[in-house]
C-alpha cells in the first residue's frame, strides 16, 4: 500500500519559535505531488504548501517552507515565527490522481 | 476563487432513512470530485472519486450501494447515504479539482448524526 506517515501525533512550540513537522511517504510513481494541509477547529481543510516531485527546489510560502528529500521520500514542514493562529491539525499528503493523507500532527502553540 | 460549498453543514437523521449531501464548485468547473470521511481525531479517508458523467470509483471497503455518488454536472456532486445507521455518523468532506488537475479544493464538510 502506498502510505503517508506522520510520526509525531502532537507537537508544541513556543510562540515566535520555529517548529518542524515530519512526514515520509511511499510511492512507486515518478510524477506526483506533495501537500501540507492545515485543519483548524472549523475543520475546513486549508492548503498550506505544495511541492511538485519533479522540482528539486523546496517550496516556500511566507513563514512555511518544506524540506523535500525525494530519494529518502521525506517531506517535512517548517513553520517559522509560529503564531497562535497556526495551532491546528496538520496533514501531510501525497497526490497524483487522488490524494492520500497521513494521520496528522496536532500542533499546539504556547503563548 | 476556487470555492467549494457543501450543503447541509449539519444533518441529523433517524436510523433507516436516507440523507443526501451536496457538493458544489462555485466558481470553476470540477472535472473530478472526491468524497472523504473523517472520524473524530482521525485523518481523512477517501471514499470515492467521481468524474462528471461517469460512475464513481469507490475505494476498497466502501459500500457503493450504501454511499451513492452522482456527479451529474461540472459543478455538482451528491453523496447519498442510504438506510443510514448510527455507525454512519461522521464528518463527510468533499473536494473538487479541475483548475490545475492535481490540486483539490475542499468543501467545509458536513456533519452527519444518525440517531
Amino acid at each position: 500500500a502506498q502510505t503517508v506517515t506522520q510520526s509525531q501525533p502532537e507537537m508544541s512550540v513556543q510562540e515566535a519559535e520555529t517548529v518542524t513537522l515530519s512526514c515520509t511517504y511511499d510511492t512507486s510513481e515518478s510524477d506526483y505531488y506533495l501537500f501540507w494541509y492545515k485543519q483548524p477547529p472549523s475543520r475546513q481543510m486549508i492548503l498550506v504548501i505544495r511541492q511538485e516531485a519533479y522540482k528539486q527546489q523546496n517550496a516556500t510560502e511566507n513563514r512555511f517552507s518544506v524540506n523535500f528529500q525525494k530519494a529518502a521520500k521525506s517531506f517535512s514542514l517548517k513553520i517559522s515565527d509560529s503564531q497562535l493562529g497556526d495551532a491546528a491539525m496538520y496533514f501531510c499528503a501525497r497526490g497524483d490522481d487522488k490524494i492520500i493523507f497521513g494521520k496528522g500532527t496536532r500542533l499546539h502553540i504556547l503563548p | 476563487g476556487a470555492v467549494v460549498s457543501q450543503h447541509p453543514s449539519w444533518v441529523i437523521c433517524k436510523s433507516g432513512t436516507s440523507v443526501k449531501i451536496e457538493c458544489r464548485s462555485l466558481d470553476f468547473q470540477a472535472t473530478t470530485m472526491f468524497w472523504y470521511r473523517q472520524f473524530p481525531k482521525q485523518s481523512l479517508m477517501l471514499m470515492a472519486t467521481s468524474n462528471e458523467g461517469s460512475k464513481a470509483t469507490y475505494e476498497q471497503g466502501v459500500e457503493k450501494d450504501k454511499f451513492l455518488i452522482n456527479h451529474a454536472s461540472l459543478t455538482l456532486s451528491t453523496l447519498t447515504v442510504t438506510s443510514a445507521h448510527p455507525e454512519d455518523s461522521s464528518f463527510y468532506i468533499c473536494s473538487a479539482s479541475g483548475l490545475a488537475g492535481y490540486e483539490q479544493y475542499f468543501g467545509p464538510g458536513t456533519r452527519l448524526t444518525v440517531t
